[in-house]
Parts: C-alpha cells; sequence; structure tokens
C-alpha cells in the first residue's frame, strides 16, 4: 500500500536560507506525489505534484521538489525563505484501492526567523 | 461561489448529542472527499464520492459516521452520539475526478464536543 512519511514535525530557518522540507514514500506502483500547503486560517491548497515525465516539479511561490526513485523520496526545497513561508506543508500521494483517494502525511510546521 | 464552502465554521455540542456538516463544493466538480485533522496532524482520509456514490467509504471510524452527497453536489456528514474524540476539524474538498489529484478544500469545521 502506498504511504508518506514526514521527516521532522517543526522546521525553522531564517529568512533567505534554503528550506529543506523531508518526504519519504512507499508505494509498489509508480506514485503520484504532491506537496500541499496549509497557510494559518486557509484551506489546503496544492504546492506541486508529480505524476510523470520530469522529476523536478516546480510548483507555486518558488517551491520545488524532486522525484528521486532510488532514495523514495520527494523533499520541498526553496532556495531562499522568506516570512510569507511561514506555514504546515503536506506530503501527499495518491493510494489506488478500491478507488483512488489522496493519503498525507502528518506535516511540517515550517517556522521563519527573521 | 468560487471555492468549496463548508458550513457551519465552528461547531460546539455536547457528548451523546448529533451533528451534521455540511459542504458545497466548486461548481461541476464530480469527486468530493472528507476529511478529519486532529491537531498537530495530517489530514485523515473518511470517505469519497464520484458523483451520488461513496465510492471509498473505508476512513469512516465507526458506524457513529455517515455521508450523504443525494445530488451528486452538496455533501453532508453526520456523527450520531458524538464523543469527545470527535472533537477535530473536519475538511471538505473537491475535484474534477479521481485521479488528477488535485483537490481544492475548504476551510474546515472544526467541532468541539464537551
Amino acid at each position: 500500500a502506498q504511504s508518506v512519511t514526514q521527516l521532522g514535525s517543526h522546521v525553522s530557518v531564517s529568512e533567505g536560507a534554503l528550506v529543506l522540507l523531508r518526504c519519504n514514500y512507499s508505494s509498489s506502483v509508480p506514485p503520484y506525489l504532491f506537496w500541499y500547503v496549509q497557510y494559518p486560517n486557509q484551506g489546503l491548497q496544492l504546492l506541486l505534484k508529480y505524476t510523470t515525465g520530469a522529476t523536478l516539479v516546480k510548483g507555486i511561490n518558488g517551491f520545488e521538489a524532486e522525484f528521486k526513485k532510488s532514495e523514495t523520496s520527494f523533499h520541498l526545497t526553496k532556495p531562499s525563505a522568506h516570512m510569507s513561508d511561514a506555514a504546515e506543508y503536506f506530503c501527499a500521494v495518491i493510494v489506488y484501492s478500491s478507488a483512488s483517494k489522496i493519503i498525507f502525511g502528518s506535516g511540517t510546521r515550517l517556522s521563519i526567523r527573521p | 461561489g468560487a471555492g468549496v464552502s463548508q458550513t457551519p465554521s465552528n461547531k460546539v455540542t455536547e457528548k451523546g448529542k448529533y451533528v451534521e456538516l455540511r459542504c458545497d463544493p466548486i461548481s461541476g466538480h464530480t469527486a468530493l472527499y472528507w476529511y478529519r485533522q486532529s491537531l498537530g496532524q495530517g489530514p485523515e482520509f473518511l470517505i469519497y464520492f464520484q458523483g451520488t456514490g461513496a465510492a471509498d467509504d473505508s476512513g469512516l471510524p465507526n458506524d457513529r459516521f455517515f455521508a450523504v452527497r443525494p445530488e451528486g453536489s452538496v455533501s453532508t456528514l453526520k456523527i450520531q452520539r458524538t464523543e469527545r474524540g470527535d472533537s477535530a476539524v473536519y475538511l471538505c474538498a473537491s475535484s474534477w475526478g479521481e485521479e488528477t489529484g488535485e483537490l481544492f478544500f475548504g476551510e474546515g469545521s472544526r467541532l468541539t464536543v464537551l
């Protein structure tokens, strides 16, 4: 069965520093992987997704993620953190059973220090 | 409206009471999902509708939970004999179909059971 694991429930970086949020997946079939973001008092929104093709995917607000099959990883990065990036980030995978459904990781809270 | 609408935004009830939570998806979206999010956790899958039918209800925790989508648009999540452990934010999301992975979330209904 497909699943995702997020390493680190809380990450804190300085403004302007590199952001790296870790996600590892488990899947017996080629996975469809996603990153969602939840800003304070807002609903979750899609940041980026990987389905097939190019393994480096770019999303909104300067974020990108690279699908690495050999490492079963889909880490999220941003070269330079901005205060507005403070939010909760969730890695997710499509699980194929009787019907497809999206399963989320436990989330990583990103804090930005001035 | 343009987005997914959930009502009520907040609901406080007493243990043992019956609760209904409503979700109005984006017009034209055939897929509708319910998730539950507890503090510090990722969204937990409850049920997925494709049209009027529940394609996958494997996430419903027990028979006190039930959801309907009679006309393939608005959905209602019903919780009978509420327990304190049911306290959480209940999220609704909709999408064009099950394979896209791009879910559009509402802001959630926060349920507190006293």
